[in-house]
């Protein structure tokens, strides 16, 4: 059973950078899409951008700017890295599996929450 | 971007009716790329449909999803206890993906 877990600082300062890792167990990341999306505490969610597994990426433009997502295959990890945050990058963060032969995300982490303040 | 506009925001129905949840797209879905999820407080998205209408790995027949274009439903057939949730739907035939803003069905 392929398993996903965010790790990282809960606490960002404003105008720093943001950084996350997933760590994939229970398969490899080899030959898949994988994708970060976030969700403010009571709101919707949002896609901020994908990798495949050899580093090709797509980001959100409304991200873009601001947003690297990286790939290490030698520890089966995908990671976040997003730049000049504010308040308003204040979310739950998941990775998550594109499924493969399709975009849907069929593998979610748990989650891990990032709040911006000083 | 494609805007996914969910209604109704939220549904009050009671264990075994009938929940029918719908999603629409401000143009049409590419490929009929629409997925669904089901989302408990504190937990992290679960796939139920892909493809508008094919259900994922371990998802009960209960759940069928149907559409084309620009409107799509997700109608769960007799609601269980463990069905009351959130639902948001999801393009990803069109970059960037976007999510609806979820519906919540909650026992009346």
């Amino acid at each position: 059973q392929v398993q996903l877990q965010e790790s990282g600082p809960g606490l960002v300062k404003p105008s720093e950078t943001l950084s996350l890792t997933c760590t994939v167990s229970g398969g490899s990341i080899y030959g898949y899409y994988w994708s970060w999306i976030r969700q403010p505490p009571g709101k919707g969610l949002e896609w901020i951008g994908c990798i495949f597994y050899s580093g090709s990426t797509i980001y959100n433009p409304s991200l873009k700017s601001r947003v690297t997502i990286s790939a290490d295959m030698s520890k089966n990890q995908i990671s976040l890295k997003l730049r000049s945050v504010t308040a308003a990058d204040t979310a739950v963060y998941y990775c998550a599996r594109d499924q493969r032969g399709t975009s849907a995300l069929d593998y979610w982490g748990q989650g891990t929450l990032v709040t911006v303040s000083p | 971007e494609i805007v996914l506009t969910q209604s109704p925001g939220t549904l009050s129905l009671s264990p075994g009716e009938r929940a029918t949840l719908s999603c629409r797209a401000s143009q049409s879905v590419g490929s009929g790329y629409l997925a669904w999820y089901q989302q408990k407080p504190g937990q992290a998205p679960r796939l139920l449909i892909y493809g508008t209408s094919s259900r994922a790995t371990g998802i009960p027949d209960r759940f069928s999803g149907s559409g084309s274009g620009t409107d799509f439903t997700l109608t769960i057939s007799r609601l269980e206890p463990e069905d009351f949730a959130v639902y948001c739907c999801q393009q990803y035939g069109n970059s960037p993906r976007t999510f609806g803003q979820g519906t919540k069905v909650e026992i009346k």
